[in-house]
Order: structure tokens, then C-alpha cells, then sequence
């Protein structure tokens, strides 16, 4: 089974930072790789798909990069809506799905 | 609008089982690969199964935990999701949610993500 593995599990930033949160696969996925927003109470919303295709809807200042093993989302200047719960998710296997661990955004 | 709705959920005995359900409409349900993906209370998302569309062989792949104690099925003409689970066990306890299975095909690969996602059901599972 492939692993996901996020870093880091929470972090505390400030409105207007620039945020980064890393997954890292346990073989390569190519750009197999999304991500998740979460809120307290609510269904998952996707963010970005393919490593770093922009979900239709989602603001500008969200972004993904990476292939292989080593993926990143970042956020350009956090708003107050972006504090969340945030999961990366492999499709390279598509008869066995995994999610990373998740990283709590807190405001500092 | 697509929409997903789950039902079902409830409090169950362990070794009981319990069936959900996941109304979809706003789509081609038909088309659409479903899973479901589960979520523990205070805990991350962890992915239950998958069913296929009947075109591309109507097919289920699961999760280890609940291989041979949960089934997922279709019904196409209801456009319904189901996930049977039998066996329960207190680890079972989470919020179950029904997901699409979007993807896309490009000439290296096809990509696959799940969206969008019902609002889930509870399903608790405690003597």
C-alpha cells in the first residue's frame, strides 16, 4: 500500500502569511495527487487535483506543485477562511486510495 | 446542482450491521464511479471502498479494515449508492460520507479525485 505522509501534523500562522504544507509518498505517484480542504463540521472540499490543476471555484492563492514523491501546497497570503484541515490524498492506485495524516491550520 | 445525500446512519450494536444510502442527483449517476470515505470522530478521512460504473465492469475495491465486511452496490435506476456493513466493530464508529469518483484521461494517464462529497452520516457502533 502506498503511504502518505504530512508535514507538518499542525502548524499557527497569521493572516496575510505565506503557508506551505508538504505530503510525501512512500513510491512514486507521478502527479497522481489532491488535495483537501476540511472544516470543522463539513465535508471535504477539493482543492487542487493532479498535483497542481486549480479545482474550478477555488481562489488563486492556492496552489500545488510536485511529482514523484515530494508534494506541496501552498498558500500565497492566508485569509481568515483558510484556517482549516488540510489533506493530500494518492490516485496513482486507483483500486486502493490513501490520505495523508491531515495538517491543522491554527491562527497564531 | 449536484447533489449527494447520504441516510442510514444510526447506533448499532457491535456485530450488527447497518446499511447506507447515498441519493445523487444533478448527474449522470449511471457515469460515475462512487466511493465512500469514512472519518472517526477527531480523526482524519480514511478511504472505505469504490464502485465502478456498470460500463467500466460495475467492479468494488476496498479498504483492508473492512474488505469482506462491508459491500458496496449500485442502483443505477435510483441513481443510489448503498454500503452494506455487517460485522461492526466500535473502530467502525465514524462519519460516513458518499463521493464521486471524478476523472479526467490524458494521453499519460488518468487522474482521479473525489468530488463533490455528501454532508455524511453518522454511524456509531457501541453496546
Amino acid at each position: 500500500d502506498i503511504q502518505m505522509t504530512q508535514s507538518p501534523s499542525s502548524l499557527s500562522a497569521s493572516v496575510g502569511d505565506r503557508v506551505t504544507i508538504t505530503c510525501r509518498a512512500s513510491q512514486s505517484i507521478s502527479s497522481y495527487l489532491n488535495w483537501y480542504q476540511q472544516k470543522p463540521g463539513k465535508a471535504p472540499k477539493l482543492l487542487i487535483y493532479a498535483a497542481s490543476s486549480l479545482q474550478s471555484g477555488v481562489p488563486s492563492r492556492f496552489s500545488g506543485s510536485g511529482s514523484g514523491t515530494d508534494f506541496t501546497l501552498t498558500i500565497s497570503s492566508l485569509q481568515p477562511e483558510d484556517f482549516a484541515t488540510y489533506y493530500c490524498q494518492q490516485s496513482y492506485s486507483s483500486s486502493m486510495y490513501t490520505f495523508g495524516q491531515g495538517t491543522k491550520l491554527e491562527i497564531k | 446542482e449536484v447533489q449527494l445525500v447520504e441516510s442510514g446512519g444510526g447506533l448499532v450494536k457491535p456485530g450488527g450491521s447497518l446499511r447506507l444510502s447515498c441519493a445523487a442527483s444533478g448527474f449522470t449517476f449511471s457515469n460515475a464511479w462512487m466511493s465512500w470515505v469514512r472519518q472517526a470522530p477527531g480523526k482524519g478521512l480514511e478511504w472505505v471502498g469504490r464502485i465502478k460504473s456498470k460500463t467500466d465492469g460495475g467492479t468494488t475495491d476496498y479498504a483492508a479494515p473492512v474488505k469482506g465486511r462491508f459491500t458496496i452496490s449500485r442502483d443505477d435506476s435510483k441513481n443510489t449508492l448503498y454500503l452494506q456493513m455487517n460485522s461492526l466493530k466500535t473502530e467502525d464508529t465514524a462519519v460516513y460520507y458518499c463521493t464521486t469518483v471524478a476523472r479526467v484521461i490524458r494521453p499519460w494517464g488518468v487522474y482521479n479525485w473525489f468530488d463533490p462529497w455528501g454532508q455524511g452520516t453518522l454511524v456509531t457502533v457501541s453496546s
